[in-house]
């Protein structure tokens, strides 16, 4: 069964650069949601997307921005990046917006700030 | 202040034996997901609890969801070194727009052969 993909897989990038990552469902799935896992530490909610509207939003900082597109795969722009933002970022989907509703989540994409 | 606080944090044991990991709130949720992930990767998920007093059983592993939906657990039957990884709980929020997960801390199964 297809599932969710996420590219890059990992990303090296110098202190305030910028960096986009990609995210696409599950086909089908029309809800998008994105993840942050520092070292060690539990995923934490960013941002959320139904029906290409954000539907919901977390500890996600000012300089991150999100979308999702037509097609439903969704992106998560990041600039004026910093140490702290080093993590793994995942996004995950589901079919409709709904506290019951399954989450499915990406391979991750390693982010590493240097 | 840990929403859900899991327990233990660490737990190793050795093949053949039987384990509980343990998922706890102040809060009522609408449904709590099990996930088990591998260094680096995505969480996995195993099950979805949505009623109270539900347990479900995939092979080896039993999931019970509290009677009042603040709290769930997770036996193991036989543990496997291939049972090795991360669990992770993670619940949805009544009402509102909570439709993010909150998750815990996890636990860390090891299980030596």
């Amino acid at each position: 069964a297809a599932g969710v993909i996420q590219s890059p897989r990992h990303l090296i990038k110098e202190k305030r650069e910028t960096a986009t990552l990609k995210c696409y469902p599950i086909p089908r799935h029309d809800t998008v949601y994105w993840y942050q896992q520092g070292p060690g530490q539990d995923p934490q909610f960013l941002i959320s997307f139904y029906e290409k509207m954000q539907s919901d939003k977390g500890s996600i900082p000012d300089r991150f921005s999100a979308q999702q597109f037509s097609d439903y795969h969704s992106e998560l722009n990041m600039s004026s990046l910093e140490l702290g933002d080093s993590a793994l970022y995942f996004c995950a989907s589901s079919w409709g917006l709904g506290s019951y509703n399954e989450q499915f989540f990406g391979p991750g994409t390693r982010l590493t700030v240097l | 202040t840990q929403l859900l606080e899991q327990s233990p944090q660490f737990l190793s044991i050795q093949e053949g034996e039987n384990l509980t990991v343990y998922c706890n709130s102040s809060s009522v949720f609408s449904s709590l997901q099990w996930y088990r992930q591998e260094p680096g990767e995505g969480p996995v998920l195993l099950v979805t609890v949505v009623t109270g007093g539900e347990v479900k059983k995939l092979k080896r592993l039993t999931f019970q969801f509290g009677d009042a939906r603040k709290d769930s657990s997770l036996h193991i039957t036989a543990a496997q070194p291939g049972d090795t990884g991360l669990y992770l709980c993670a619940g949805a929020m009544s009402g509102g727009s909570n439709y993010k997960l909150t998750f815990g801390k996890g636990t860390l199964l090891t299980v030596n052969p």
